[in-house]
């Protein structure tokens, strides 16, 4: 069955901080790994698709890194407004994503 | 652009009703994805429609649950008989097309709360 695992459920940093959120996937024939931030009371915000093993994509202070069995999204000196729930998903050769039940990060001034 | 659009924003209802949940995705985009979020879990997905046609309809929990689209565009989410189990955030996604890959943009949701 395809699954995906989100760890740590909960993060909290001190501003300038960094560290590393991570996704563990099994899927039958990956065709994306997506990362979406969702902020309270609203939807997904796409951030990074990574189609193959040793794809890296960045955007300011995030990273994301794939490999067969997992990725990583990386957050280098965070800040306040990066505080988030930071969600993976996988395409596989359905028509749907899987979720896991994201990260929640808290970062503290 | 104006992204994916969705309405009512919130929905207070009472168990047995019925409701109805609207969303208007991203112009040209032909995919549309319906996905449940309840409190402390994952996104759920429940329907996808590729043009009017919904080649997957595996994840409605049951039949009180249907969805349609029309014209390509808008599509309607319909709850009937309404339960507390209900109860959750209703997102609605749109992607240019269906083949793998294709990145999926949200709405804003709905939250639906049925007494």
């Amino acid at each position: 069955e395809d699954q995906v695992t989100q760890s740590p459920e909960a993060l909290r940093l001190q501003e300038g901080e960094s560290s590393s959120l991570n996704c563990s996937y099994t899927v039958s024939g990956l065709r994306g790994l997506f990362w979406y931030r969702q902020d309270p009371g609203k939807g997904p915000e796409f951030l990074f698709t990574l189609y193959s093993a040793g794809e890296e994509k960045e955007k300011e202070r995030l990273k994301a890194t794939l490999t067969k069995k997992e990725s990583f999204l990386h957050i280098t000196a965070p800040k306040p407004e990066d505080s988030a729930t930071y969600l993976c998903a996988v395409h596989d050769y359905t028509d749907k994503l899987i979720f896991g039940t994201g990260t929640r990060l808290q970062v503290f001034p | 652009g104006a992204g994916v659009s969705q309405s009512p924003s919130n929905k207070v209802t009472e168990k047995g009703k019925d409701v109805e949940l609207r969303c208007d995705p991203i112009s040209g985009h032909t995919a549309l994805y319906w996905y449940r979020q309840s409190l402390g879990q994952g996104l759920e997905f429940l329907i996808y429609f590729q043009g009017n046609s919904a080649p997957d309809k595996s994840g409605l929990p049951s039949d009180r649950f249907s969805a349609e689209r029309t014209g390509g565009s808008v599509s309607t989410l319909t709850i009937q008989r309404t339960q507390q189990e209900d109860s959750a955030v209703y997102l609605c996604a749109s992607s240019l097309g269906s083949a793998g890959g294709e990145t999926q943009y949200f709405g804003p949701g709905t939250r639906l709360l049925v007494l």
